[in-house]
């Protein structure tokens, strides 16, 4: 099948600071990636769609100032969480669509302290 | 809005059992439906797929079922093996064109004693 990758797999960092999360498809082009978040012991929720060349599209209660999407191309999506705070330590997978389905990075699991 | 409820949370059996996870939708109007494993601490491993025109997967000891008119699937695990500990997701596409944005359910943690 279909390869995402995401990059890194942890990463720990201070309050305040920012940190940026790659995701890539190693072996298709996807014009529309997603990405979601996991809190401790719940499930996956949607956080907000990637869109190639374009804005991205946030679900609600999501703030698109704090969780800045770029897909500058085919290949790659980057979340950036801004300022980050303890609260938004938490599980974040991306997923790109090929073939009919879609397919999931190995996800991201951030702990700000 | 779609909801999706899997039951039970948390199942312990002994190896060599057959079991049957369960997965339940509120809104019948869905594209596909997957089901997936996750391990503590990583990320998704896509079991199967199946279609909304579809009634069932399978694959190895893993058999999916799908029932859009009553709003559920069953996946159903032959021959329970300690490996095959882990969470287990449904998740349904929500939409009858297909837009890969997935809804996902709560999880069933399985552990299978050895």
């Amino acid at each position: 099948g279909a390869v995402v990758s995401q990059h890194p797999s942890r990463v720990i960092c201070k309050s305040g600071t920012s940190v940026k999360i790659e995701c890539r498809s190693l072996d298709f082009q996807a014009t529309t990636m997603f990405w979601y978040r996991q809190f401790p012991k719940q499930s996956l929720m949607l956080m907000a769609t990637s869109n190639e060349g374009s804005k991205a599209t946030y679900e609600q209660g999501v703030e698109k100032d704090k969780f800045l999407i770029n897909h500058a191309s085919l290949t790659l999506s980057t979340l950036t969480v801004t300022s980050a705070h303890p609260e938004d330590s938490s599980f974040y997978i991306c997923s790109a669509p090929t073939g009919g389905r879609a397919f999931f990075g190995q996800g991201t699991r951030l702990t700000v302290v | 809005k779609q909801e999706v409820t899997q039951i039970p949370a948390a199942l312990s059996v002994p190896e060599g059992e057959n079991l049957v996870l369960n997965c339940s939708f509120t809104d019948s109007a869905i594209y596909n439906l997957q089901w997936f494993r996750q391990d503590p601490g990583k990320g998704l491993t896509s079991l199967l797929l199946i279609q909304s025109s579809q009634r069932e997967q399978t694959s190895g000891r893993l058999n999916a079922s799908l029932d859009k008119s009553s709003g559920r699937s069953t996946l159903y695990i032959a021959a329970s093996q300690p490996g095959d500990s882990a969470t287990y997701l449904c998740a349904v596409d929500s939409t009858t064109s297909g837009t890969y944005k997935y809804i996902f359910g709560t999880g069933t943690r399985l552990k299978v004693l050895a």
